[in-house]
């Protein structure tokens, strides 16, 4: 069965801190692997990463993928209040059109 | 830039009153899906349209139907709301299967069944 796994379900820190949020993956076929920040409403897209090794950054933000280990890091330095949001990571396969989500980690920056 | 539109946001239904979720997207893609989203549970997916005429069923389709009315327009039905369904529902899209298939979502519809 396909599945996406992300640790930790909840994380809280202090503003100025770096987080690591993580995703673990069982998917047939895998294709892509994609990061989402959902703040109050709809998940917005972060990252798409396809090839094992190459980092994708963006501001503080930063993944990296490793197909050998079928899992992907989400890195947030200095993170501040607007940071605050759930994390979703998806992985799509291959064939069909269907994509694979986590529970997400669900991140809450303090003052 | 609309993007994914959906209709309504909110929504409060009695156990057994059937109501249909709205979807629209205006960027020209041809897959789209349903999702509900849980506290705990992620995103769990509903049904999917991979392209115009085609659906299919997801991880949780029971208790739902869906149409995919053209291109644009993707719309979930609820035929006898039970509370098991509140939840938040989300539709999004994508171009289509390929390295560049990234989903881009609506603002969501809140639904509560009492």
């Amino acid at each position: 069965e396909d599945k996406v796994v992300q640790s930790p379900l909840s994380l809280v820190v202090h503003e100025g801190d770096t987080v690591t949020l993580n995703c673990s993956y069982e998917v047939t076929n895998f294709r892509s692997l994609l990061w989402y920040k959902q703040e109050k409403k709809a998940p917005t897209f972060l990252f798409m990463l396809t090839s094992s090794g190459i980092e994708k950054k963006s501001g503080r933000l930063s993944s990296i993928l490793d197909k050998k280990e079928l899992s992907s890091i989400l890195n947030i330095t200095a993170t501040q209040t607007g940071d605050s949001a759930i994390y979703l990571c998806a992985v799509a396969p291959n064939t069909g059109n269907q994509f694979y989500f986590g529970t997400g980690t669900s991140l809450t920056v303090i003052p | 830039n609309a993007g994914v539109t959906q209709t309504p946001k909110f929504q409060v239904l009695k156990t057994g009153q059937s109501m249909t979720l709205q979807c629209a997207q205006d960027m020209n893609h041809n897959s789209m899906y349903w999702y509900r989203q849980d506290p705990g549970m992620g995103l769990r997916l509903i049904y999917y349209s991979a392209s115009e005429g085609t659906t299919d069923k997801g991880e949780v389709p029971n208790g739902y139907n869906v149409s995919r009315l053209n291109k644009r327009e993707f719309s979930l039905r609820l035929e006898s709301a039970a509370p098991s369904q509140t939840s938040v529902y989300f539709c999004a899209s994508s171009p289509a299967a390929g390295i560049g298939n990234i989903q881009y979502f609506g603002a969501g519809t809140r639904l509560s069944v009492l």
